[in-house]
């Protein structure tokens, strides 16, 4: 199976402040990299697909970057309603394998 | 606009069966993958097996291989998500997703959820 692991797994940080998010695949993945979000009680939301690809609806602060094994999800300016864990996946190969996450707190 | 609406929560003693749906609409049912993703408390999320709208084919983590089977009715629009012998860390909050187009196999549309409490 594929791990993938985040980094890091928690941090704080205030309204305004540029924040990135690391992903790092246990080999190669192409760009078969999605982001979600997920807020407390509430199911995952799609960020970022195919590494860089920006959901429909989703604001431009959200960016992605990265190929084969280190990936990136950027904040650019974070917003209270970005206050949430970001979970990176991968659909190379079954199984498909999510990250631990990286819970993003306010400071 | 695409909806999934899961069944409500389930409490199951230790051994017992489940089986949890999602309900689909506002999209061509057949033209989608549906997997199921679970969550147990205070934990990530674990991909469990996907099912193929086209074809109802289906593929397992090795995790749940021989207790889970992925099933779909389209004449219903919906999903459903069997898991046998359950036992206590089976509990955890059960979530459809719809795959999106293409075949990145990452997911777009999410149910609300199902938590299944196994617990004797």
């Amino acid at each position: 199976d594929i791990q993938m692991t985040q980094s890091p797994s928690s941090l704080s940080a205030s309204v305004g402040d540029r924040v990135i998010i690391g992903c790092r695949a246990s080999q190669s993945i192409s760009n078969y990299l999605t982001w979600y979000q997920q807020k407390p009680g509430k199911a995952p939301q799609l960020l970022i697909y195919a590494a860089s690809s920006l959901q429909s609806g989703v604001p431009s602060r959200f960016s992605g970057s990265g190929s084969g094994t280190d990936f990136t999800l950027t904040i650019s300016s974070l917003q209270p309603e970005d206050f949430a864990t970001y979970y990176c996946q991968q659909s190379y190969s079954l199984p498909w394998t999510f990250g631990q996450g990286t819970k993003v707190e306010i400071k | 606009q695409v909806q999934l609406v899961q069944s409500g929560a389930e409490v199951k003693k230790p051994g017992a069966s489940v089986k949890v749906s999602c309900k689909a609409s506002g999209y061509t049912f057949r033209s989608y993958g549906i997997s199921w993703v679970r969550q147990a408390p205070g934990q990530g999320l674990e991909w469990m097996g996907w099912i193929s709208g086209h074809n109802g084919n289906s593929n397992y983590a090795q995790k749940v291989q021989g207790r889970i089977t992925l099933t779909m009715d389209t004449s219903t629009s919906t999903a459903y998500m069997e898991l046998r012998g359950l036992r206590s860390d089976d509990t955890a909050v059960y979530y459809c997703a719809r795959h999106g187009p293409g075949i990145l196999y990452y997911f777009d549309y999410w149910g609300q959820g199902t938590l299944v409490t196994v617990s004797s």
